[in-house]
C-alpha cells in the first residue's frame, strides 16, 4: 500500500527566509502525481504546486518550489522570500495515474512564519 | 464559482442522534470524496464516489454511509453518533478528465459529538 509521510510536524522561519518542507513516499508504481496543499487557519484546502513522475524537471509556482527526487522517493517543498500568509498546515499527497481514484495524505507540518 | 459547498459548517450532536453532511459541486465532476481531518493524522479517506450511484468504501469507513443519487450531490451519514467521530469532516471532487486534476475542497464541517 502506498504511504506518505511527512517528518516534520512543525517548522518555523523568519519572514523573507527560505524552508524546505519533507516528504517522503512509498509506492511500486512508476506513474504517479504529487501534490503539496495548504491549509490556513481558515480550513479551507488549497493547491500549492504538483508534480508528474514523469517529469524530470521540477515543477515552480512563484515562491513555491518542489525538490522531487524520484528514486529516492522525496517530494520536498521549498518555500522562497517567505510571508505571514504563508502560515498553514502543508499537506504532501500521491496519487498514482493508473486507477488512482484516491489519493494519500500525509500528516502535514504546520508552519509558523514569525516577523 | 460556488466550487465545493459543505453544509452544515458546525454541528453539535449527542451520542446516538443521526445527522447528514450534505456536500454539493457545481463543477460537473465524476469523483467526490469525503474525509475526516484529526490531529496529526492528515485527512483519512472515509467513502469515496466514481460516479452518479456509486459508492466505495475508503480508509475508515466504519459508522458512516454515504449516498450519490445525483452527480453534484455526496450525502454522509452518522446513523449513530459516537464521541469518536468527532472531527472536522471534508468533502472534495475532481475531474476525471485528466488524471494529474487536484481535488476541489469544500471548508470543511466541524463536528462535535458530546
Amino acid at each position: 500500500a502506498q504511504t506518505v509521510t511527512q517528518s516534520q510536524p512543525e517548522m518555523s522561519v523568519q519572514e523573507a527566509e527560505t524552508v524546505t518542507l519533507s516528504c517522503t513516499y512509498d509506492t511500486s508504481e512508476s506513474d504517479y502525481y504529487l501534490f503539496w496543499y495548504k491549509q490556513p487557519p481558515s480550513r479551507q484546502m488549497i493547491l500549492v504546486i504538483r508534480q508528474e513522475a514523469y517529469k524530470q524537471q521540477n515543477a515552480t509556482e512563484n515562491r513555491f518550489s518542489v525538490n522531487f527526487q524520484k528514486a529516492a522517493k522525496s517530494f520536498s517543498l521549498k518555500i522562497s522570500d517567505s510571508q505571514l500568509g504563508d502560515a498553514a498546515m502543508y499537506f504532501c499527497a500521491y496519487r498514482r495515474n493508473t486507477g488512482g481514484f484516491k489519493t494519500i495524505f500525509g500528516a502535514g507540518t504546520r508552519l509558523f512564519v514569525k516577523a | 464559482n460556488a466550487g465545493v459547498t459543505q453544509t452544515p459548517k458546525f454541528r453539535v450532536l449527542k451520542t446516538g442522534q443521526s445527522m447528514t453532511l450534505l456536500c454539493a459541486q457545481d463543477m460537473n465532476h465524476e469523483y467526490m470524496y469525503w474525509y475526516r481531518q484529526d490531529p496529526g493524522m492528515g485527512l483519512r479517506l472515509i467513502h469515496y464516489s466514481v460516479g452518479e450511484g456509486t459508492t466505495a468504501k475508503g480508509e475508515v469507513p466504519d459508522g458512516y454511509n454515504v449516498s450519490r443519487l445525483k452527480k453534484q450531490n455526496f450525502l454522509l451519514g452518522l446513523e449513530s453518533a459516537a464521541p469518536s467521530q468527532t472531527s472536522v469532516y471534508f468533502c472534495a471532487s475532481r475531474s476525471d478528465s485528466y488524471s494529474n486534476q487536484p481535488q476541489h475542497f469544500g471548508d470543511g464541517t466541524r463536528l462535535s459529538i458530546l
